[in-house]
């Protein structure tokens, strides 16, 4: 079963625009959390991450939200720009196994 | 460090035929993990070593597969015999433990006709 849920398989934004990556999971054991970002042709590449002691950590125009009583976080990405088009998966941890969701295709149109 | 090495990128083989997709860590990291990624599970963890043990082949989808970590810098996964069911991208990757993220490798993409 998905502990880690990715319910949007896709989404287009315009560039210059916000985009908003959902995540929800259903282990409240998960206590770190990261986004990861992938091109075709290569694996996935580490982007971002929070902690559960946070509910938000910011890195230029990425900022990775946490709500632990949802269990539910999300990547804002402002701008966003065509080189960010890749798919995205977010993953979830209790120890040293991660555990990933399915992944967003994000497409950011010029 | 040259990262998480696969070989090869690309496997095309057929139906019945043994295939054996290889992983080398990144020098130091303790831990090394087998996924495979499809479009209905995304990533799909198979199978997690621990200093060379395996630790969970919980996700290893049936006895075709199996996976070894002979050293450190080294892992092998294989699937004999092939199904087409089989066809997706593999994953390796790496990571120090203690909560660290993955690094991953480039995947080899299997086709099995």
């Amino acid at each position: 079963d998905q502990q880690v849920k990715q319910n949007s398989p896709s989404l287009s934004v315009q560039e210059g625009r916000i985009s908003i990556l959902n995540c929800d999971y259903t282990n409240s054991m998960f206590d770190y959390f990261l986004w990861y970002k992938k091109y075709p042709a290569e694996g996935p590449t580490f982007l971002i991450s929070i902690s559960s002691i946070k509910d938000k950590n910011e890195d230029g125009r990425f900022t990775v939200f946490l709500n632990k009583s949802a269990k539910h976080l999300s990547l804002h990405i402002v701008p966003s720009q065509p080189g960010d088009s890749a798919v995205y998966f977010c993953a979830a941890s209790a120890g040293n196994q991660f555990y990933f969701g399915t992944g967003t295709s994000l497409t950011v149109i010029p | 460090d040259a990262g998480v090495i696969q070989s090869p990128r690309h496997e095309v083989t057929e139906m019945g035929q043994e295939v054996t997709l290889r992983c080398k860590p990144i020098s130091g990291h303790d831990y090394l993990f087998w996924y495979r990624q499809t479009m209905m599970r995304g990533l799909e963890l198979l199978i997690y070593f621990n200093n060379n043990v395996p630790i969970d082949d919980s996700g290893m989808p049936e006895d075709r597969f199996s996976a070894k970590m002979p050293n450190a810098s080294f892992s092998t996964l294989k699937i004999q015999p092939s199904e087409p069911r089989d066809s997706a991208v593999y994953f390796c990757a790496s990571s120090p433990g203690g909560g660290y993220g993955y690094t991953f490798g480039s995947g080899t993409r299997l086709t099995v006709v």
